[in-house]
């Protein structure tokens, strides 16, 4: 059980598109979930915490109107990059929290965004 | 602030012991995890210790938690071509909800 879907995998878009990554959980209620980025050969970078119906929470340093983050549903969450640039191509990860050990992160298998 | 460290890589053989350390700051921590992410993949927990327990042995992993010295480590016995991975430990605290921190990630390499 709790397993955590991205959709797409991986994506190439022309510079100056928008992208929407969708998370879905698929066998629980994801009370939580979360959107990192990560670059090549280094650590998760959390980019905001969202909960289903309310407004996401960014970290520090990450533009809202660039990346915007929906939750529509407990078991939804999308994050779509908007007007994209190549600067903006990396590996994009969610993870959802719901059930499991306290603080348990399900991630799912990751979307590669390359912007040309 | 919290902050959570680990060494970025690591070699060994395959065959031999593998040990991978990580060290946190924060002492309310009621969670300590162990996470994989193989190649172009999402993260997957591996296995876990509780900030009361000492020890836990789960087949090939063992996980050690000093809490005086605030030092993490994961020992993979036997390490296969198969655990050529990134390792990433986690803190886990309670503020308000809980609050995951993460290492910078360990590159392990399994030599043939």
């Amino acid at each position: 059980g709790a397993v955590v879907s991205q959709h797409p995998s991986w994506v190439i878009c022309k510079s100056g598109t928008s992208v929407k990554i969708e998370c879905r959980s698929l066998d629980f209620q994801a009370t939580t979930m979360f959107w990192y980025r990560q670059f090549p050969k280094q650590s998760l970078m959390l980019m905001a915490t969202s909960n289903e119906g309310s407004k996401a929470t960014y970290e520090q340093g990450v533009e809202k109107d660039k990346f915007l983050i929906n939750h529509a549903s407990l078991t939804l969450s999308t994050l779509t990059v908007t007007s994209a640039h190549p600067e903006d191509s990396s590996f994009y990860i969610c993870s959802a929290t719901g059930q499991g050990r306290p603080g348990e992160l399900f991630f799912g298998e990751g979307s590669r965004l390359t912007v040309l | 602030g919290e902050d959570v460290e680990q060494s970025l890589f690591l070699s060994v053989r395959e065959g031999d012991s593998s040990v991978i350390n990580c060290t946190y700051t924060d002492s309310s921590s009621t969670y300590l995890y162990w996470y994989k992410q193989e190649p172009g993949a999402g993260l997957q927990l591996l296995t876990y210790i509780f900030s009361n327990m000492d020890m836990k042995q789960d087949q090939r992993l063992t996980v050690l938690l000093n809490k005086k010295d605030k030092h993490l480590s994961l020992r993979i016995a036997d390490t296969q071509t198969g655990d050529s991975a990134i390792y990433f430990c986690a803190e886990i605290y309670e503020t308000g909800g809980f609050k995951t921190i993460f290492g910078a990630g360990t590159r392990l390499f399994v030599k043939a």
